[in-house]
């Protein structure tokens, strides 16, 4: 999936828990970013980055937390999860090209 | 935010039949994309379109980038049963400088042998 590894592809959590989402490119993009895909809704936008220290909110942030300290790894925090944030997260990156957006496997989380 | 107009929601056709499903939009885009998605993947890039009136083919696939710039259309011709998935109209109002791609809600495609 265009370099892009997504850890882990499936977890389980209570409500309250923490955890982080990784995302790791071997392809030196400075773009990243994180969607979530829900039933009927398409792919929203949570966070992205445009180079590392650079982190920038996108549609659905809240309760999401993002750091970007080298240009390989995005990961993804939830602090305390919650059922709503259940969902499949798709880590993606930018092409050198222009606009494609190129995606891991997913990961998916469910929060009971 | 930006909003996409994907449809249709779902088609159900036999193989062989030709499909089309389009993408609306209420503002102006720049890059229009097309992806596939199959079930437990993520999302792959069929299409790319950068201009508007431009007609792009990959194979069976072909996809226009609306004059007015605010829609978009994908065909698949004689389509086969590996043919199934969702599919996602993107847009990106910006020409990438904004990062922030807009998704339609998809369209799932089932193919009966």
């Amino acid at each position: 999936n265009a370099g892009v590894t997504q850890t882990p592809k499936f977890q389980v959590l209570k409500t309250g828990q923490s955890m982080t989402l990784q995302c790791a490119q071997d392809m030196n993009h400075e773009y990243m970013s994180w969607y979530r895909q829900d039933p009927g809704m398409g792919l929203r936008l949570i966070h992205y980055s445009v180079g590392a220290g650079i982190t920038d909110q996108g549609e659905v942030p809240n309760g999401y937390n993002v750091s970007r300290s080298t240009t390989e790894d995005f990961p993804l925090r939830l602090l305390s999860a919650a059922p709503s944030q259940t969902s499949v997260y798709f880590c993606a990156i930018r092409g050198q090209g222009g606009g494609e957006l190129f995606f891991g496997e997913g990961s998916r989380l469910t929060v009971l | 935010g930006q909003q996409l107009n994907q449809s249709p929601q779902s088609m159900f056709i036999q193989e062989g039949e030709d499909v089309s499903m389009n993408c609306t939009s209420s503002s102006i885009f720049n890059t229009w994309l097309w992806y596939k998605q199959d079930p437990g993947e993520g999302p792959v890039l069929l299409i790319a379109l950068y201009k508007a009136g431009e007609l792009t083919s990959n194979g069976r696939l072909t996809a226009q980038f609306g004059i007015t710039r605010k829609d978009s259309f994908l065909n698949i011709s004689a389509s086969i049963p590996s043919d199934v998935g969702i599919y996602f109209c993107a847009g990106d109002p910006s020409g990438g400088s904004n990062y922030k791609l807009t998704f339609g809600k998809g369209t799932l495609l089932t193919v009966n042998p």
